[in-house]
């Protein structure tokens, strides 16, 4: 079952503009992790934060965390052409069977130049 | 970093045949691998946990007769679609998990017709 929503569902913007991604989860989680998929390829791994941290960064990117409001936000700042894809968060909860990813339903960027 | 690799990237096949993917780890042992499929525009849905020499924990709602998983090594992890149909079309990815987090192959476009 799908564990997060994300919004938007998709979005357009100017190259050198920042863009926001907002992740929404439903259960406890042990880390949450940020995807990028460009058209009909596999997924990046961009980005993990662990359930204890509340904010990451890694180049251009930030990712908060707030585990009280189960939400993530993923923030590439200066955005290029180059970050036209898809976006997914991901949770991981420990425990029996492997400690799968759960996806949210991602979001589309567009940027232009 | 890691790389796991999915062969082939693309397949097109007539309805009651089947198909076998392979998902390989190159330069780690995986003794979990996971099988998603991704329809267009949507997230991922998780479909079976692959486990090595144990067989696999398929989601609910997917069918295990219908999607076998076979994980005869630390570093292979096939998928077969059998007796296909055109609704099977769709993408195929597999995971394999390292330390933290998880490593995706390209993805197979499965067409049936």
């Amino acid at each position: 079952s799908q564990q997060g929503e994300e919004d938007p569902q998709a979005l357009s913007i100017q190259e050198g503009e920042n863009a926001t991604m907002n992740c929404s989860y439903k259960t406890s989680i042990n880390n949450l992790q940020w995807y990028r998929q460009n058209s009909g390829r596999g997924l990046v791994h961009l980005i993990l934060i662990r359930s204890n941290e509340r904010e990451k960064h890694s180049g251009r990117l930030r990712v908060t965390l707030d585990t009280s409001k189960k939400s993530s936000s993923l923030l590439i700042t200066a955005s290029r052409a180059a970050d036209t894809a898809s976006y997914f968060c991901a949770t991981v909860l420990w425990g029996g069977g492997g400690n799968k990813l759960t996806f949210g339903t991602g979001t589309q960027l567009k940027v232009e130049l | 970093g890691a790389v796991v690799s999915q062969h082939p990237s693309r397949v097109i096949c007539k309805s009651g045949t089947s198909v076998k993917i392979e998902c390989r780890s190159l330069d780690f042992q995986a003794t979990t691998m996971f099988w998603y499929r991704q329809f267009p525009k949507q997230s991922l849905m998780l479909m079976a946990t692959s486990n090595e020499g144990s067989k696999a924990t398929y989601e609910q709602g997917v069918e295990k007769d219908k999607f076998l998983i076979n994980h005869a090594s630390l570093t292979l992890s096939t998928l077969t679609v059998t007796s296909a149909h055109p609704e099977d079309s769709s993408f195929y990815i597999c995971s394999a998990r390292g330390d933290s987090e998880a490593f995706f192959g390209q993805g197979t476009r499965l067409t049936v017709v």
